[in-house]
């Protein structure tokens, strides 16, 4: 069982490049969701998904898309990289009877 | 609006002392309340859940209370060691902006000194 995991730990991406951050659950859990944290401002919610094929965005989703294609899954793109999107992405699931939310260990993101 | 506030933001304590973590939240209609320790460059760890009709939940030297009408929570660290040095966070799980969502303290920076 290994809970929340994030790929890729690590990444530098110029000005306008995209990439795909991926997040896997092996809890069978029906809510998924993307975080980033920065200093000073704690952890703030880009997007969220309620089950398998629907998201729905949080209070920071401009500039990212998300898809949950399968329900263990869920995914965050960078269309269009910007330094404004430097930060530190936490994925998180949570159970739907017991609501206890876990977090993934972390994708550290820099954009020059 | 929901707000979650933890007191202090630093602690420093020697070793083998007993503490206690406060956090407090504005709004009573929550579902439950989640502890949470990061250590620094890593993700966040679950240590407790406290639904909204409990009022405390106890794991090893961990023991964290609610009251829900009052608005607060403490977590209490007994025999505090040096492993114990980390960020902790609580939140509820609360219904904000038209969803159910965690909503974040700012965090404790405990430093548990040998």
């Amino acid at each position: 069982n290994a809970g929340v995991t994030q790929t890729p730990k690590f990444r530098v991406l110029k000005t306008g490049q995209s990439m795909t951050l991926l997040c896997a659950q092996d809890m069978n859990h029906e809510y998924m969701y993307w975080y980033r944290q920065d200093p000073g401002m704690g952890l703030r919610l880009i997007h969220y998904s309620v089950g398998e094929g629907t998201t729905a965005k949080g209070e920071v989703p401009d500039g990212y898309n998300v898809s949950r294609l399968k329900k263990q899954n869920f995914l965050l793109g960078l269309e269009s990289a910007a330094p404004s999107q430097t930060s530190v992405y936490f994925c998180a699931s949570r159970d739907r009877a017991y609501n206890e939310q876990f977090f993934g260990p972390g994708t550290r993101l820099t954009v020059l | 609006k929901q707000e979650v506030t933890q007191i202090p933001a630093a602690l420093s304590v020697p070793e083998g002392e007993n503490l206690v973590l406060n956090c407090s939240f504005t709004d009573s209609a929550i579902y439950n309340l989640q502890w949470f320790r990061q250590d620094p460059g890593k993700g966040l760890t679950s240590l407790l859940l406290i639904q909204s009709s409990q009022r405390e939940q106890t794991s090893g030297r961990l023991n964290a209370s609610l009251d829900k009408s009052s608005g607060r929570s403490t977590l209490y660290i007994a025999a505090s060691q040096p492993g114990d040095s980390a960020t902790y966070l609580c939140a509820v799980l609360a219904l904000s902006g038209g969803y159910n969502k965690l909503i974040f303290g700012a965090g404790t920076r405990l430093a548990v000194h040998p």
